[in-house]
């Protein structure tokens, strides 16, 4: 089946480490993205990429990073410098990234991650 | 910057009924695009529909259709005939259509949280 695998659905991390969120698909999409998502709020971008190896900061970039080193895979990585890392991540894929049709983003089912 | 405001927070509609559910955003571009997804429990974002801001016509998508008002900038969705499994959280997105990079970035309102009473 195509789409979009988010693992683990679950995530818990202690204070001070760094956890790596997982994020495939296999729509043969150019462009992806990382959401968060806290309660009562919508989502908020995190980074993009367009195509591989390049990536952008998004609005709430600060504490995180990214890779993209295949055009199936883009990992996220929570550092510790994240202060409020609890939070719904959503990883998200569009055909591609300009042009003059929407190119409507579809997503995975998300990791929640928990710091203890 | 682009803002997406749903202003209630919550909503109910009886089985079967219609309803309908608010967002206003504000821009100053003349074109861009807007969306509805739908959060069920399960947590996944689903598109419900899409709508071109240069196209007049409201898009429809089976029981679900939107009422876009470009001037009052206005985008509300109307869902018919509702059913139990459309209760959800659902939120409205604002899409850029000009340039690339940080253009296409959705800019997501709080959602609402639906509820369905059988």
């Amino acid at each position: 089946d195509g789409g979009i695998t988010q693992s683990p659905k679950y995530l818990f991390r202690k204070e001070g480490q760094n956890v790596t969120l997982s994020c495939e698909q296999n729509l043969n999409h150019d462009a992806m993205y990382w959401y968060r998502q806290d309660p009562g709020q919508g989502l908020r971008l995190i980074y993009y990429s367009q195509i591989v190896n390049d990536f952008q900061k998004g609005d709430i970039a600060e504490g995180y990073s990214v890779s993209r080193e295949k055009k199936e895979s883009f990992p996220l990585t929570v550092t510790s410098a994240q202060k409020n890392p609890t939070a719904f991540y959503l990883c998200a894929s569009s055909r591609k990234i300009a042009g003059p049709w929407p190119d409507t983003q579809y997503f995975g089912p998300g990791t929640r991650l928990t710091v203890l | 910057a682009q803002t997406v405001t749903q202003s209630q927070p919550e909503m109910s509609v009886q089985e079967a009924e219609t309803v309908t559910l608010s967002c206003t955003y504000d821009t100053s571009e003349s074109d861009y695009y807007l969306f509805w997804y739908k959060q069920p429990p399960s947590r996944q974002m689903i598109l419900v529909i899409r709508q071109e801001a240069y196209k007049q016509q409201n898009a429809t998508e089976n029981r679900f259709s939107v009422n876009f008002q470009k001037a009052a900038k206005s985008f509300s969705l109307k869902i018919s005939d509702s059913q139990l499994g459309d209760a959800a959280m659902y939120f409205c997105a604002y899409r850029s259509g000009a340039g690339k990079g940080a253009n296409s970035k959705l800019t997501f309102g709080k959602g609402i949280t639906l509820s369905v009473r059988p």
